[in-house]
């Protein structure tokens, strides 16, 4: 069965720093893999995807995601944060395009002024 | 993008009312949307899949005459709770694949649900 892990329930980091939240999935083959956004209250915004081809993926508001498949990860990545970068993140895969999706418990990004 | 408008987006009613929400894709036909619910601090979990002119998938462990799902039109489903209880309280949040017809789904901004 599909799963997927975020080992980070709270990260904080400093405005201007670089950020790295981790991810990493159980699947057979290769899944296709989301980031998404979740500002308190709010739905959820896409910020990347991963189908297929080039393994490093760029999304919305500068974050990029790297797929490694030897490593089953799909770590997102911004190199300096902002104070409205403060939010839920949740990362998530799904088996095929028409699949449902499976939603990692979510890593909470705070920012130091 | 595509968008997905969900309504409303706070409801409050005494426990043993029905609550109906509307999750409706603008601009494009939805024939598969998705109702989540989700606890506080906590992740979406997919409660049903709602196929547009068939019954709607639900997963195991949601009681399908609880929450009834109708998708009588390509842009339109909505679910209802009924006879809600306070442990119904929840966010919930629905989703529609885009234009494509498939991945990745684009989300409504969810509705605040309180029992009293």
């Amino acid at each position: 069965a599909q799963s997927v892990t975020q080992p980070d329930i709270h990260i904080t980091v400093s405005e201007g720093a670089s950020l790295e939240l981790r991810c990493n999935y159980s699947y057979g083959a290769t899944p296709y893999l989301f980031w998404y956004v979740q500002s308190p209250g709010q739905g959820l915004q896409l910020l990347l995807k991963y189908f297929s081809g080039d393994t490093l993926v760029q999304g919305i508001k500068g974050f990029e995601a790297e797929f490694k498949r030897s490593q089953s990860s799909f770590n997102l990545r911004k190199p300096s944060v902002h104070w409205s970068d403060a939010a839920e993140y949740f990362c998530a895969v799904a088996g095929n395009r028409d699949d449902k999706i499976i939603f990692g418990k979510g890593t909470r990004l705070h920012i130091l002024p | 993008g595509a968008v997905v408008s969900q309504h409303p987006s706070r409801v409050i009613c005494k426990s043993g009312t029905s609550v109906k929400i509307e999750c409706r894709s603008l601009d494009f036909q939805a024939t598969t949307m998705f109702w989540y619910r989700q606890f506080p601090k906590q992740s979406l979990m997919l409660m049903a899949t709602s196929n547009e002119g068939s019954k709607a998938t639900y997963e195991q462990g949601v009681e399908k005459d609880k929450f009834l799902i109708n998708h009588a039109s390509l842009t339109l489903s909505t679910l209802t709770v009924t006879s809600a209880h306070p442990e119904d309280s929840s966010f919930y949040i629905c989703s529609a694949y885009g234009p494509e017809g498939n991945q990745p789904q684009h989300f409504g901004d969810g509705t605040r649900l309180s029992i009293l």
